[in-house]
């Protein structure tokens, strides 16, 4: 399977902050790369697909970029409500589609 | 609208199976893959099967492979993973999500969860 690592695990931000959240494969995924936000006891919920497209309804704050093995989840503005855990997703390896550790945001 | 609706919460024992379904609607269920994701408390999301209505083909992670079966029931758009020889750590919530995507694949509808603790 391929092996998805997320860094950091954690980090502390404020209202406002730009924040950089980094995604690495183990091999080429090209551009077969899903990020994800989780809020505490709620399902995950899809942000970006493809490495880089914006899902409907996502604020256009969120960014994604990357591809083969190096992928970045950008939020360019930090609102109270982007305050989650944020996984990489790969979808190159059909049918294991696996994740990354998470990336827990803070105040 | 789609709906992804699991079962209730489980306590089990260690070594005790159990079953968790994901009732699926608002959407024609045969033309979606269903995914099965666990998530241990304050860990990450753990990739663990699929099941494929097209062909009627499952495929689990090798972790999971000779403890953990898939089943479908069409005629009721349910799925339903069962999982046995439970250990203390299969204590998790355990999410269905479906998949959709022409060219990238996304889990774009998740069930609730369904929290499983195992417990002696």
């Amino acid at each position: 399977d391929i092996q998805m690592t997320q860094s950091p695990s954690s980090l502390s931000a404020s209202v406002g902050d730009r924040l950089t959240i980094s995604c690495r494969a183990s091999q080429s995924i090209t551009s077969y790369l899903n990020w994800y936000q989780q809020k505490s006891g709620k399902a995950p919920k899809l942000l970006i697909y493809g490495a880089s497209t914006l899902q409907s309804g996502v604020p256009s704050r969120f960014s994604g970029s990357g591809s083969g093995t190096d992928f970045t989840l950008t939020i360019s503005e930090l609102q109270p409500e982007d305050f989650a855990t944020y996984y990489c997703q790969q979808t190159y390896s059909t049918p294991a589609f696996t994740f990354g550790g998470g990336t827990k945001v803070e105040i | 609208q789609v709906q992804l609706v699991q079962s209730g919460a489980e306590v089990k024992k260690p070594w005790a199976s159990v079953r968790i379904s994901c009732k699926a609607s608002g959407y024609t269920f045969a033309r979606y893959r269903m995914h099965w994701v666990r998530q241990a408390p304050g860990q990450g999301l753990e990739w663990m099967g699929i099941f494929n209505p097209s062909d009627n083909s499952t495929s689990l992670a090798q972790k999971f492979q000779g403890r953990a079966t898939l089943t479908w029931d069409t005629s009721t758009s349910t799925v339903v993973l069962t999982l046995s020889s439970l250990r203390s750590d299969d204590t998790a919530m355990y999410y269905c999500a479906r998949v959709d995507g022409l060219v990238y694949a996304v889990f774009d509808y998740w069930g609730q969860g369904t929290l499983v603790i195992v417990s002696s």
